[in-house]
């Protein structure tokens, strides 16, 4: 993988679902994996930063696992709420370089319908 | 500020017109980057500052893209004679050493 792909590219789910999106990135080089939740007019926002193999982060329902070898990760949202409509982007960055520029997936748009 | 801060936060320009978006940063924040993101595409890299210095532009699409952080802290994106193909949404966000970044709001380049 020379990108960072992210799946499904949307996402429509009823309130009350529990839902997960992949995040997949070049394993070689690895330094950390983001998670961001950006909602329509307001700045992206960060959720997860992640480094090392098998690394589970939570936030509230949101929780977040990570595979540096095989390179991928999975947002969960468990009991979708409509608040939590918005796009998640995941991002990578690589160790070389020195400035861990991040490399950003297209995103998941989920949408949670009352 | 609480956050970064970015303007305009919509700009519409004719095709040929120069333009400069402007970024304030979280006080503090050494690291500043500015992305492109296209209609339908993840944000892409274009260019990255750590205090006043400019240490990768090898994201900028072409030389009529220029940026600067002269004082360190506001940054200018400027682009000359515009097209249509550069219409999206500017991002600028910024960075402490932790490797979180802090976005802004974007703005959105339409250019008729």
């Amino acid at each position: 993988i020379l990108n960072v792909e992210q799946s499904p590219q949307s996402l429509h789910v009823q309130e009350g679902d529990s839902t997960n999106f992949t995040c997949s990135f070049p394993s070689s080089n690895f330094y950390a994996l983001h998670w961001y939740r950006w909602e329509t007019a307001k700045s992206p926002e960060a959720l997860f930063v992640m480094t090392l193999n098998g690394d589970e982060k939570k936030k509230g329902r949101i929780s977040a696992t990570l595979n540096t070898k095989e390179g991928y990760s999975y947002l969960y949202i468990k009991g979708s709420q409509p608040e939590d409509s918005a796009t998640y982007l995941c991002a990578s960055s690589p160790l070389s370089g020195g400035s861990y520029i991040p490399t950003f997936g297209r995103g998941t748009s989920l949408i949670v319908h009352p | 500020g609480a956050g970064v801060s970015q303007s305009p936060r919509y700009k519409v320009a004719k095709r040929g017109q120069d333009v400069a978006l402007r970024c304030d940063p979280i006080s503090g924040h050494v690291s500043l980057f500015w992305y492109q993101q296209a209609l339908g595409q993840g944000p892409e890299f274009l260019t990255y500052f750590q205090n006043e210095a400019q240490l990768d532009k090898s994201g900028l699409p072409s030389d009529r893209f220029f940026a600067e952080r002269p004082e360190g802290s506001v940054s200018t994106l400027k682009i000359q004679r515009t097209q249509k193909e550069d219409s999206a949404v500017y991002l600028c966000a910024t960075r402490t050493m932790a490797d979180t970044q802090y976005f802004g709001p974007g703005t959105r380049l339409t250019v008729l």
